[in-house]
C-alpha cells in the first residue's frame, strides 16, 4: 500500500526555521516526482515546491524562493522542505504529494502536517 | 505554474448528477487528477490518469477530459458527497491546481 507520512511541523516564531519531512513507502519512490502544497486556514490547496525524481531539478512558488529548499533522499526514501526566515502567512497545513514520472500518474498524498507560525 | 479554472461552487439535491468543469491548457498535454476534501480532513484522490479511480473510490464518481477541459461527473450524489473538490495536473515546472469548488448537496 502506497503511503506518504509528513512529520515535523509545530509552533515556531517569526523569522525562525522549521525542517518537514515525508516519508514514503509502497512506492518505486526512486521514480517519484514529489511536491509540497499548503492549505492556509480557510484557503485553497496551494502548490509550494516540486522536486525531480532524481533530486536533479527543483521549482518553487515565487513566494518561498529564497526561503524554502525541498530535497529529498532516495535511499532512505524520504523528501524534505528545509523552511527559513518563516512569515506568519507560511502558517498552513503542509502536505506532500507524488507521482510516478515514467507513467505520468499513480498520484499519491500524505495527510499533512500543521505549521503554525506566530509570536 | 499555470492555472486551472473550476466554479467555485455547485450545488445539487441529493440522487441528482453534479458535474465540475475544469479548463486549462495544461491539460492538453497532461493528466487531469481530482481531489475531494471534507472539512477538517486531507485531500483523498478520486481520480487520476484523466479518467481511473484509486481502489477504494466509489464508481459513482467518475470523469473525463478533452482537449483544455476536464469534468468530474458525480453521480446520484450523497449528503457525504458535499465537500471541496479540487482538479490538478502535473507541469513542467510544479504543480497547476485550481482554486477548488465547493460541492453543496441541498
Amino acid at each position: 500500500q502506497v503511503q506518504l507520512v509528513e512529520s515535523g511541523g509545530g509552533v515556531v516564531q517569526p523569522g525562525r526555521s522549521l525542517r518537514l519531512s515525508c516519508a514514503a513507502s509502497g512506492l518505486t519512490f526512486g521514480s517519484y516526482v514529489m511536491h509540497w502544497v499548503r492549505q492556509a486556514p480557510g484557503k485553497g490547496l496551494q502548490w509550494v515546491a516540486t522536486i525531480s525524481y532524481d533530486g536533479g531539478n527543483e521549482d518553487y512558488i515565487d513566494s518561498v524562493k529564497g526561503r524554502f529548499s525541498i530535497s529529498r533522499d532516495n535511499s532512505e526514501n524520504m523528501v524534505y522542505l528545509q523552511m527559513n526566515s518563516l512569515r506568519s502567512d507560511d502558517t498552513a497545513m503542509y502536505y506532500c504529494a507524488g507521482y510516478d514520472f515514467w507513467s505520468g500518474f499513480r498520484d499519491s498524498w500524505g495527510p499533512g502536517t500543521l505549521v503554525t507560525v506566530s509570536s | 505554474s499555470y492555472e486551472l479554472t473550476q466554479p467555485s461552487s455547485v450545488s445539487v439535491s441529493p440522487g441528482q448528477t453534479a458535474r465540475i468543469a475544469c479548463t486549462g491548457t495544461i491539460l492538453a498535454n497532461r493528466y487531469a487528477r481530482w481531489l475531494q476534501q471534507k472539512p477538517g480532513q486531507a485531500p483523498v484522490l478520486l481520480i487520476h490518469r484523466d479518467n481511473e479511480r484509486p481502489s477504494g473510490i466509489p464508481d459513482r464518481f467518475s470523469a473525463s477530459s478533452s482537449g483544455t477541459t476536464a469534468t468530474l461527473t458525480i453521480s446520484g450524489v450523497h449528503l457525504e458527497d458535499e465537500a471541496d473538490y479540487y482538479c490538478y495536473s502535473s507541469a513542467d515546472n510544479g504543480l497547476s491546481l485550481g482554486a477548488g469548488t465547493k460541492l453543496t448537496v441541498l
